[in-house]
């Protein structure tokens, strides 16, 4: 079993549409849940980050972390034409001593914005 | 400024053949990672350098594969000996470390090797 489950879609939704992606994951140690966005032959790229249960919201993008259920979802409000991408939920345990941390991946969701 | 950058964008080459991979990353970063990514797959973890240093190798998938960075700046990933399922999307990404522990980590556009 992965240790970050995310569906790979894909997902198409019409302009305008509310879109809620969604990981699950094993490993409790855990505290650093990110989103990346990744358009066709490019790099990743950071939506959002948080390390609380809750929500953060940046514009149309809101990032929920539910540490009890080991479950994260990204939504999308009023979702355009260019959010068309692949996005990818990422997360990492504290190792503050260490440095940094090694971010685990799940497969990527392909989303798809018809106008 | 300047983003990551990976060279080459694309690279076709024969099994059993070498092939280097490189990455500048942005000016003052001092952590230096490398994924892989595989059709249908997740990136994958493969090696992380702070400084010139490599403290975290455990994702190589064998001893095929190696790393080296210079002058805390470029890095280059060496695959010998090449086998098909090789054949990725090799992501480099580097960040500052904060005091916290923790920094965002910028992705470069990746080298898309396949393996004949």
């Amino acid at each position: 079993q992965k240790e970050v489950e995310q569906d790979p879609g894909p997902l198409s939704v019409p302009e305008g549409a509310i879109v809620s992606l969604n990981c699950t994951y094993s490993n409790s140690a855990f505290q650093y849940f990110m989103w990346y966005r990744q358009y066709s032959r490019k790099g990743p790229e950071l939506l959002m980050y948080t390390y609380s249960s809750g929500n953060k919201e940046d514009g149309r993008f809101t990032a929920q972390v539910d540490k009890s259920s080991k479950y994260i979802s990204l939504f999308i409000r009023d979702s355009q034409p260019s959010d068309s991408a692949t996005y990818l939920c990422a997360m990492t345990p504290w190792e503050a001593p260490r440095g940094f941390q090694k971010l685990v991946f799940g497969t990527g969701t392909r989303l798809l914005v018809s106008p | 400024g300047a983003g990551v950058s990976q060279s080459p964008s694309n690279k076709v080459t024969e099994k059993g053949k070498d092939v280097e991979l490189r990455c500048d990353p942005i000016s003052g970063h001092t952590a230096l990672y490398w994924y892989r990514q595989s059709l249908g797959q997740g990136l994958e973890f493969l090696i992380y350098f702070q400084g010139n240093s490599a403290p975290d190798k455990s994702g190589l998938p064998s001893d095929r594969f190696s790393a080296e960075r210079t002058g805390g700046s470029v890095s280059t990933l060496t695959i010998q000996r090449t086998q098909q399922e090789d054949s990725a999307v090799y992501l480099c990404a580097s960040s500052l470390i904060s005091r916290a522990g923790y920094g965002t980590q910028y992705f470069g556009p990746g080298t898309r090797l396949l393996v004949l």
